[in-house]
């Protein structure tokens, strides 16, 4: 089965701060991606790599940016928390199979709240 | 531009009702991908199925079936008799693949609350 973990379920920081949330996968998957989901807007993809070192923006990525450093590992930060950023943010991934056919896997969620 | 809309905000039935979720969508691609997913209390979305633009045909997957209507670009999830651990929140999502990323298109997602 494919895991896919965030380093923490919950977490509460202040504004201005600089903000990591980690995701590690162990399916060798080359494609990873951060959604935030908000209430009646579903999910909205922030950031995506689909090798390391490699990243394109999503549709909401202003106020945040990535780092891929290993296959593994995706990273999200938050340079300067703000409060429109508090949000649940999960992390994905999948295995870059033909164009349309892979499936992407879901880590458990990180609810951020920003006071 | 590519759109999924899932009409429905919350449904609320009572155990061992059948309970249908709608997803209406949108793209200008010949060939595409739709997907549900199930994301309970705990907040990790759950695969449940993937249907191509091809695949006309209707699966059913337990409790669960999908009703894939190309003429009206409807991809619906129907749980036949509910039961509380069918509580959750479904999404359904769009995939087009004229985009080599592959990124999802999401739907708002549809709550769903089984009482006993």
């Amino acid at each position: 089965d494919v895991k896919v973990t965030q380093s923490s379920r919950y977490l509460v920081k202040r504004t201005g701060e600089k903000v990591f949330l980690e995701c590690v996968q162990d399916m060798d998957h080359e494609n990873m991606f951060w959604y935030r989901q908000d209430p009646g807007l579903g999910l909205r993809l922030i950031y995506f790599s689909y090798d390391v070192k490699m990243k394109e923006k999503g549709d909401i990525p202003e106020g945040y940016s990535v780092s891929r450093e290993k296959k593994e590992r995706f990273s999200l930060i938050l340079e300067s928390a703000s409060t429109n950023q508090t949000s649940m943010y999960l992390c994905a991934s999948s295995l870059n199979q033909e164009r349309g056919t892979d499936t992407q896997y879901f880590g458990p969620g990180t609810r951020l709240t920003v006071l | 531009a590519q759109k999924v809309t899932q009409a429905q905000t919350e449904i609320s039935v009572v155990e061992k009702e059948d309970v249908t979720l709608d997803c209406v969508y949108e793209t200008r691609d010949t060939t595409y991908y739709l997907f549900w997913y199930k994301q309970p209390p705990s907040g990790e979305l759950v695969f449940l199925i993937r249907r191509n633009s091809f695949d006309e045909q209707n699966e059913i997957s337990g409790r669960y079936s999908w009703n894939f209507q190309k003429s009206t670009s409807s991809f619906n999830f129907t749980i036949t008799a509910s039961q509380v651990v069918d509580s959750a929140v479904y999404f359904c999502a769009l995939r087009s693949t004229t985009d080599s990323w592959g990124k999802l298109q999401f739907g708002a997602g549809t709550q769903v609350v089984v009482t006993p």
